[in-house]
């Protein structure tokens, strides 16, 4: 089956600037996730996503950072303006349900200049 | 705060057995222990998990202590493909926000040739 594809691999902006992140699930999975890496650290989730639903949104900063999910299959995570410290990699995952394991793409590269 | 103790590096040497610890003294009942790994610029990749008994995959065998306050992951035969940081954590298997993935920083397994 195919993987959690995720575009673009690596984006370059500068701070202020909005940037957009896009995940596609594997096919019939209804939970999606996104987290940020910070270099040197373990992922941390920013929202969570039970089909078109938010599960869990309490680490997302609301005040720059959205996701939605629409139609409940691919799911899209901006940032606006984007600050430094949102250098990061933002990973999707996705898994069949809330109680399966999680499966991870190879996630978007962002550098704030 | 992740809920896992592990090494932070770990050598193996190729074709050999890499056992990698982890303790979660404070694991409750409903909490299964989760390993993932991450090679170098990609996603996290699911392993293995378990509740109280061990269990064995076409990737590794996950050793569960009897008091559940530790786990071993045994790779048998490690390969250099196996170099990854490798997370152990804890989490519960039901409904809503509380069951989330909460990563450490790992241990960075590094086989030698």
């Amino acid at each position: 089956e195919a993987g959690v594809a995720q575009s673009p691999r690596y984006k370059i902006i500068e701070k202020r600037q909005s940037v957009a992140f896009w995940c596609n699930p594997i096919s019939g999975h209804a939970t999606l996730y996104w987290y940020q890496q910070i270099l040197g650290q373990g992922p941390k989730l920013l929202i969570q996503f039970q089909n078109n639903g938010v599960v869990d949104d309490s680490q997302l900063p609301k005040d720059r950072f959205s996701a939605e999910r629409l139609k409940g299959v691919d799911s899209t995570l901006k940032i606006q303006p984007a600050k430094l410290e949102d250098s990061a990699v933002y990973l999707c995952a996705s898994s069949k349900t809330e109680n399966q394991p999680q499966h991870f793409g190879d996630g978007t590269r962002l550098s704030i200049l | 705060d992740a809920k896992t103790t592990q090494p932070p590096s770990m050598d193996c040497a190729e074709g050999r057995a890499a056992n990698l610890p982890c303790n979660h003294s404070t694991i409750s009942g409903n909490e299964y222990v989760y390993w993932y790994r991450q090679i170098h610029s990609q996603g996290p990749q699911y392993i293995i998990h378990g509740l109280k008994n061990n269990e064995t995959n076409e990737m590794a065998s996950l050793i569960i202590t009897e008091d559940r306050k530790s786990s071993t992951l045994i790779l048998p035969h490690a390969t250099l493909r196996d170099t990854a940081v490798y997370y152990c954590i804890v989490r519960a298997d039901y409904g809503g926000a509380t069951n989330k993935l909460i990563f450490g920083t790992g241990t960075l397994l590094a086989v030698q040739p």
